[in-house]
Order: C-alpha cells, then structure tokens, then sequence
C-alpha cells in the first residue's frame, strides 16, 4: 500500500514565482512527516518535519509545509523560487507502527526558469 | 570526513556477478538505513541497523541480498548473482539515535548490471 505520494514528478517554475511541491499521505493517524531535498550530485537533507507540533513547520531556504490533517496532505511551499531550489525534493512519512523506516515518495524534481 | 561516505561510487558488473557495497556512517551514529533508488522511482527502504540489535531485514527484495554491520561502524550490503533489476542507485543514512527523523544521507552508490 502507497503511504505516501508526490503529485507531479516534476514540476517547473519561473524565478521569483510561488513553489508548490505535493504530499499526500494514507494513514488513519497521523504520522511524522517530512521533506527532504536532493541538490545535484549531493545526498539527501533534511529541509524540514513535522512530529504533531505546530501544523505549520518552517524549514530551511524559506521552504515551510503545512499539515492539513482533514486533506491528508503536507505540501511544500516557498514564495518566491531561486535558482539554487532547482533540486529533487522528496517527501517523507514514518507511520506510528513502521518501526524506525521512514517512507519515502516518489520525488518531485524542480526546475527553475530564469 | 564528516559525512556519510559510500563506495564504490559507480559499479559497472555483468549479470550473475556478485557485488559489495560500503557504507561508512558518521562517528557515533548508532541507527544505519540502506535504501535503494531506482531510475525515475522513490527511496525503497532495504534494511535498518540500530546498535547491537537485531537488524529489520523486512526491505530486502530477495535472499541475493544482504547486509551486514560491524559494531556501529562501517556496513557492507552485498548483492549475490546480480540482475538486471538490482540497477540502481544504493543509499546509506545515519542517525543519532533510533529515531530522530533526521537521517544522514551519502551520496549513493550507482550500481549498473548489464
């Protein structure tokens, strides 16, 4: 069973636009979400989690998702794309019974017009 | 180095070959995760080490894999008679603790069989 999944494999943006990268995930309580990024030719980071504090968790480069429990979503969002955000992002869960594995989506690649 | 370090970097074999992958964690992290990342596809977790525990082996594909541990040092994942399949890339995180959310990634290792 999908427990999460990243709308768009790839989507493009233009400099200075609005950044929205799509997470929904399938589970009936909710999980530890998170985000991570994948510069080229580097290993994945953490961008940023949410462990059921605030819904709304900011990360780092001005990246911050929102968990919207009645949607079953945690997308991604940054005002205002940089030609640095050009990366793979991918999204993440560890459901309550999945031990210590974190699941991971298929991955969003973003592009970045100038 | 600071980080998590894997190699080989690239794997070229012929089908049928055996291959071994190595994944040197940073210092003192106790919690070890490979995944594996297929062309176009999300992270599929392969298996997770945590201390002097017994490893969760529930991500390996099939018996032609395996994966060993030694202390909270250096890992060895080890594919025997390699398929087609098994291309991918190989990655190995690290943790602090057994859960943290935040795990550590490498660069991965690229593995082509032909």
């Amino acid at each position: 069973a999908q427990s999460v999944t990243q709308l768009g494999s790839h989507v493009s943006v233009s400099e200075g636009a609005l950044v929205l990268l799509r997470c929904n995930y399938s589970s009936s309580v909710p999980p530890y979400l998170f985000w991570y990024v994948q510069y080229p030719n580097q290993g994945l980071q953490l961008l940023l989690k949410y462990t059921s504090a605030a819904t709304l968790v900011k990360g780092i480069n001005g990246f911050e998702a929102e968990f919207k429990k009645s949607e079953t979503s945690f997308h991604l969002t940054k005002p205002s794309a940089h030609m640095s955000d050009a990366a793979e992002y991918f999204c993440a869960v560890k459901l309550n019974n999945a031990g210590n594995m974190l699941t991971f989506g298929g991955g969003t690649r973003l592009m970045v017009k100038p | 180095g600071a980080g998590v370090s894997q190699s080989p970097s690239n794997k070229v074999t012929e089908k049928g070959k055996d291959v071994e992958l190595r994944c040197d964690p940073i210092s003192g992290h106790t919690a070890l995760y490979w995944y594996r990342q297929r062309l176009g596809q999300g992270l599929e977790f392969l298996i997770y080490f945590q201390g002097n525990s017994a490893p969760d082996k529930s991500g390996l594909p099939s018996d032609r894999f395996s994966a060993e541990r030694t202390g909270e040092s250096v890992s060895t994942l080890t594919i025997q008679r390699t398929q087609q399949e098994d291309s991918a890339v190989y990655l190995c995180a690290s943790s602090l603790e057994s859960f943290t959310g935040e795990l550590f990634f490498g660069e991965g290792s690229r593995l082509t069989v032909l």
